[in-house]
């Protein structure tokens, strides 16, 4: 079946980049998401690409797909301490997740 | 405009018993979603909704069973609720064409 692959842990320090990876099977999406949850709360779309775009930049965020290589990262420029949060890689036709990349910043 | 709106927020049931969890959009979007969250396991796809009147299994349907009543409302049910179930209940809506999902608040479950 589908399925979508994050590593688990980052932490970093305020200031610096972060660089979150993905993998996916289903090459099938139109578009593949990140999503962000804060504790306690449901999610929100951080950003998303169009899967025939190379990069999308928003902001401090840089989106890159790899479509040969099914791999989707999300770098975040100048890390801040509210940026801690789990962030979750979406795709597939029936949008499935990964496990979710907790981010930790330190000041 | 209320996006996606779950009832209840939280609940606790007692192993055995019933119960149906609620969720309606008003974007009208044609797809809609049941994702379960537990620690260390991200989000998990139980059912989903291509469309009103259609439904599908996700990743872990086993011991639920769903309802696609109109456009608009996607309702989950726990025929007999199990600890296993205990879990923050996630759903989703998404309009045509894969843009955007939106999430309700979650529902917390617990199964005692």
């Amino acid at each position: 079946g589908e399925d979508v692959e994050q590593s688990l842990f980052l932490s970093v320090r305020e200031g610096d980049s972060s660089v979150i990876n993905c993998t996916y099977t289903d090459s099938s999406s139109t578009y593949l998401y990140w999503y962000k949850q804060e504790p306690g709360a449901g999610l929100q779309l951080l950003t998303y690409i169009f899967s025939n775009m190379d990069m999308k930049q928003d902001q401090r965020l840089t989106v890159l797909l790899n479509k040969k290589d099914k791999h989707l990262s999300l770098r975040i420029a100048d890390t801040q301490t509210g940026d801690s949060a789990i962030y979750f890689c979406a795709a597939g036709t029936a949008l499935i997740f990964g496990k979710g990349t907790t981010l930790s910043v330190s000041s | 405009n209320a996006g996606v709106t779950q009832t209840p927020k939280f609940q606790v049931l007692k192993t055995g018993q019933s119960m149906t969890l609620q969720c309606a959009q008003d974007m009208n979007h044609n797809s809609m979603y049941w994702y379960r969250q537990d620690p260390g396991m991200g989000l998990r796809l139980i059912y989903y909704s291509a469309s009103e009147g259609t439904t599908d299994k996700g990743e872990v349907p086993n011991g639920y069973n769903v309802s696609r009543l109109n456009k608009r409302e996607f309702s989950l049910r726990l025929e007999s609720a199990a600890p296993s179930q205990t879990s923050v209940y996630f759903c989703a809506s998404q309009g045509q064409g894969e843009t955007e999902a939106f999430f309700g608040q979650g529902t917390r479950l617990t199964v005692v």
